[in-house]
């Protein structure tokens, strides 16, 4: 158990609906990552979020975004959805993200999102 | 950017030893990390590797050099719960930021 926790742990859609995908990093760590992981891309960095404030951003599309809350639980909202969102969805955090060494990221446990 | 590489899938057989190679080509490089994903499930981090050399843990071990762009994971005496993917990770030093690019993995199957 990496301390990570994310709700729903499965999501079951229609497409052009939208859902919001919940995670509470560690206790202490300051930054939140999103990923996404599909069969045939691998894990895909979406955005990492550092105390509040975005941080970085990957390949996350425009009907997707996210925030970090004051007591640093973050929520991915996807809208718009479409079959090709189908996929796991992973939250990881560490406790820095703004510079210095790179540090280790624990992943939460995951949401399978289906769009149907 | 980054381009990373690893084999697709590989075999072993219990007991063995097994070596899982990782290439990359990076703008930049803040540390390589490797972790495991058990189907379904969370990746669990394995080790980090930041100066070149040899990092053991255990059954398990990692190599870096960066002249090279490459590293490899190391696992011994092999159990058939070894049987996962093996995620290979750099980090980008960008803008201040913590973000890692992961290869697409090598899923490794142990036999009897």
């Amino acid at each position: 158990d990496s301390g990570v926790t994310q709700t729903p742990k499965h999501l079951i859609t229609a497409t052009g609906q939208r859902v919001t995908l919940r995670c509470s990093p560690r206790s202490g760590d300051l930054s939140v990552y999103w990923y996404q992981q599909s069969l045939d891309q691998g894990l895909q960095f979406l955005i990492q979020y550092y105390n509040g404030e975005e941080r970085a951003k990957g390949n996350i599309l425009e009907r997707f975004s996210a925030q970090q809350f004051p007591d640093l639980h973050s929520e991915l909202n996807l809208s718009s959805l479409e079959l090709g969102d189908s996929a796991l969805y992973f939250c990881a955090s560490s406790v820095g993200g703004a510079g210095g060494p790179v540090e280790t990221q624990y992943f939460g446990p995951g949401t399978r999102l289906l769009v149907l | 950017g980054q381009n990373i590489d690893q084999p697709t899938e590989m075999t072993a057989t219990e007991g063995a030893i097994v070596q899982i190679n990782c290439t990359y080509q990076t703008s930049g490089f803040n540390g390589l990390f490797w972790y495991q994903q058990h189907a379904g499930e969370a990746p669990t981090f394995l080790s980090y590797n930041v100066l070149d050399g040899l990092e053991e843990k255990g059954r398990f071990s990692s190599f870096l050099s960066r002249s090279k762009g490459y590293s490899y994971l190391l696992l011994k005496e092999l159990q058939m719960k070894d049987s996962a993917s093996y995620l290979c990770a750099v980090g980008d030093p960008g803008a201040g930021s913590y973000q890692l690019t992961f290869g697409k993995g090598t899923k490794l199957s142990v036999i009897p």
